[in-house]
Parts: C-alpha cells; structure tokens; sequence
C-alpha cells in the first residue's frame, strides 16, 4: 500500500471549513483513498472514501487531484466535536494499515 | 450501518494473568476481522488478521503465542494476551470486514487493557 504524508496537526475555528491535506505520492491506479478519523479514546470512524471522482456525503467531501497523488478531506462547517486525529490511507488490500494522522483542534 | 462490539470496554488485571476481548459484528458477517493495538499518543498498528474457520495471520513482531485469537464464528473473533505484562497495557481495537467481497470495514469501540 502506498504511503501517505499528512500535517500532524491543524486548527480551524467552529462554523468554518476545514481543509485537511495528504500527500499520497506512490499511489497506484487501484488503490482507493480512505479517510477515518478517530475521537479521544474512541474506535476509528469511516468518513469517506473515493478512487478518481471527487466524493461528498452528509459528513465531508473528498476532493482528488487529477494525478492522484494527493487528496484533501473539508469538513464544510466545523463544529467543536469534529475534534479528533484524522487519518488517510491508501489502500487496495483487505487491511487498514494507519500513519500517524492530523490531529485537528477545532476552536470556539 | 454495520456495528462491532466489544467487550469488556476495559479492564485491569494483574501482571502473569491472561486476558481475553472479545469483538463482535452484530448486524453483519464478518468473514475477516483485525486485531489492533494503540499505545498513549501513537498511531494504530495492525496485530493480526484473522478469517472466519483460520488460522490468523500476524504481523511481524507480534507474538502469536502471546497473542491467541480465535475467529470461531462469522460474527465473534476473540483476542487472548495471555501472561499480560505491564508493557502490553494498550487499548485494543478490533474491526471486520463484512462478505460478500466488500473492502469496507467497520471498528469497534476499542478494549482499554491495564496490566499492573
């Protein structure tokens, strides 16, 4: 699976957009793009996933570049219990394989 | 959406004492399940893959004689760590894969372990 860089923490005021980056350099043609993110103490928690297409749901849109090699995860308005590390990954196979992730701080 | 359970949520035990957690699918068939561990401010790190009526699979580095885990059933993969050890004090994640060829995967709550 390839690897992926992400920030290791962001801020973002409550009711604004948060933007958040990964580099997936080596990405290959079959290897989806995955997002979870993982609240304090918690189970990690799907949020979104997409191959070539942008992607939206009731919880954020995944935007692709053309080339693939990176992606970004917008929470639309950001509330402060959107709190939490988030976590991208890059994947074709069965297992989730995690980095280290964003740690997003939503402030009031 | 599909739902893992786990239990116990937590649980502390004494240092040379075996452990077991239990992960759950309750609406779905788990024909996979991953075993995780997280230690304080790190990243997940993948244990051991394991598939309905197998044999699990580990990563390298992790002891499976340390580490047993039982896929008995569709919907119920058990995770023992046996002779516990202060150093395996960690909060275990599990997760499954449902059938059917579906590479989505669902997480459960996580088992926070203290070994003392």
């Amino acid at each position: 699976d390839a690897k992926t860089t992400q920030p290791t923490s962001m801020d973002c005021a409550e009711g604004r957009a948060a933007n958040l980056p990964c580099n997936h350099s080596t990405i290959s043609g079959n290897e989806y793009v995955y997002w979870y993110r993982q609240i304090h103490s918690q189970g990690p928690q799907y949020i979104i996933h997409g191959l070539k297409n942008n992607e939206t749901n009731e919880m954020a849109s995944l935007i692709i570049t053309e080339d693939r090699k990176s992606s970004t995860l917008i929470l639309p308005h950001a509330t402060l219990r959107d709190t939490a590390v988030y976590y991208c990954i890059v994947r074709v196979a069965w297992d989730m394989r995690f980095g280290a992730g964003t740690r997003l701080t939503v402030k009031p | 959406g599909a739902v893992v359970s786990q239990h116990p949520s937590w649980v502390i035990c004494k240092s040379g004492t075996s452990v077991k957690i239990e992960c759950r699918s309750l609406d779905f068939q788990a024909t996979t399940m991953f075993w995780y561990r997280q230690f304080p401010k790190q990243s997940l790190m993948l244990m051991a893959t394991s598939n309905e009526g197998s044999k699990a699979t580990y990563e390298q580095g992790v002891e499976k004689d340390k580490f047993l885990i039982n896929h008995a059933s569709l919907t119920l993969s058990t995770l023992t760590v046996t002779s516990a050890h202060p150093e395996d004090s960690s909060f275990y994640i599990c997760s499954a894969r449902g059938a059917g060829g579906s590479y989505e995967q669902y997480f459960g709550p996580g088992t926070r372990l203290t070994v003392t």
